[in-house]
């Protein structure tokens, strides 16, 4: 089946350290997004990647980093920066600006 | 409008009345308009992707109009069944950067 996996379905972060959030997808998709979810907000973009080896910051940047290395493949890093890692964050792909993207099922983070 | 906004923020509605509820975007620079379903414990799945001014949509029991130049958009569900409870996206392109901004979500409960 075509789609976007995420892993790990929840993951926990202790101070001072960065995490990696993985999102492969199958769909044969140029664009790959990161979005973050808080409680009563919409899902707002951290980093979208139009391209292979070509990424743009979102509005919410700060304190993340991807790369995008294959086309297959988009993992964003929580670095030791981001202030306030604890939400959902969900991974989408897709092939163009009239095209709707497919998402993910979403990796919860949290701290310890 | 400068935001994407959403209301009612959550509603419940009895099994096989029907609803609606609103997206208002800002109507400069509009590109494009977004529905999506995210139901618990799944991924958001598109529904519709909207571009000219007056256009309506149907899938099924659910039906969307916009309009572009007053900046709102309405979902509509006819006949409620349970397996329409979910939380409903919306999101808009906008040409001077294409990148989406979502809404908050309507959350939609129905009782059987």
């Amino acid at each position: 089946d075509g789609g976007i996996t995420q892993s790990p379905k929840y993951l926990f972060r202790k101070e001072g350290q960065n995490v990696t959030l993985s999102c492969e997808q199958n769909l044969n998709h140029d664009a790959m997004y990161w979005y973050r979810q808080d409680p009563g907000q919409g899902l707002r973009l951290i980093y979208y990647s139009q391209i292979v080896n070509d990424f743009q910051k979102g509005d919410i940047a700060e304190g993340y980093s991807v790369s995008r290395e294959k086309k297959e493949s988009f993992p964003l890093t929580v670095t030791s920066a981001q202030k306030n890692p604890t939400a959902f964050y969900l991974c989408a792909s897709g092939t163009g600006t009239s095209q709707p993207q497919h998402f993910g099922d979403g990796t919860r983070l949290s701290i310890l | 409008i400068l935001n994407v906004e959403q209301s009612p923020q959550s509603l419940h509605v009895q099994e096989g009345d029907s609803t609606n509820f609103t997206c208002s975007f800002p109507s400069s620079n509009f590109y494009a308009l977004h529905w999506y379903r995210w139901e618990t414990a799944k991924s958001p799945e598109a529904l519709f992707v909207m571009t000219l001014n007056g256009d309506e949509k149907k899938k099924g029991r659910i039906s969307a109009t916009l309009n572009t130049k007053e900046g709102y958009s309405y979902l509509y569900i006819k006949g409620s069944q349970p397996e329409d409870s979910a939380t409903y996206l919306c999101a808009s392109l906008r040409s001077n950067d294409y990148k989406l901004s979502f809404g908050a979500g309507t959350t939609v409960t129905v009782r059987a």
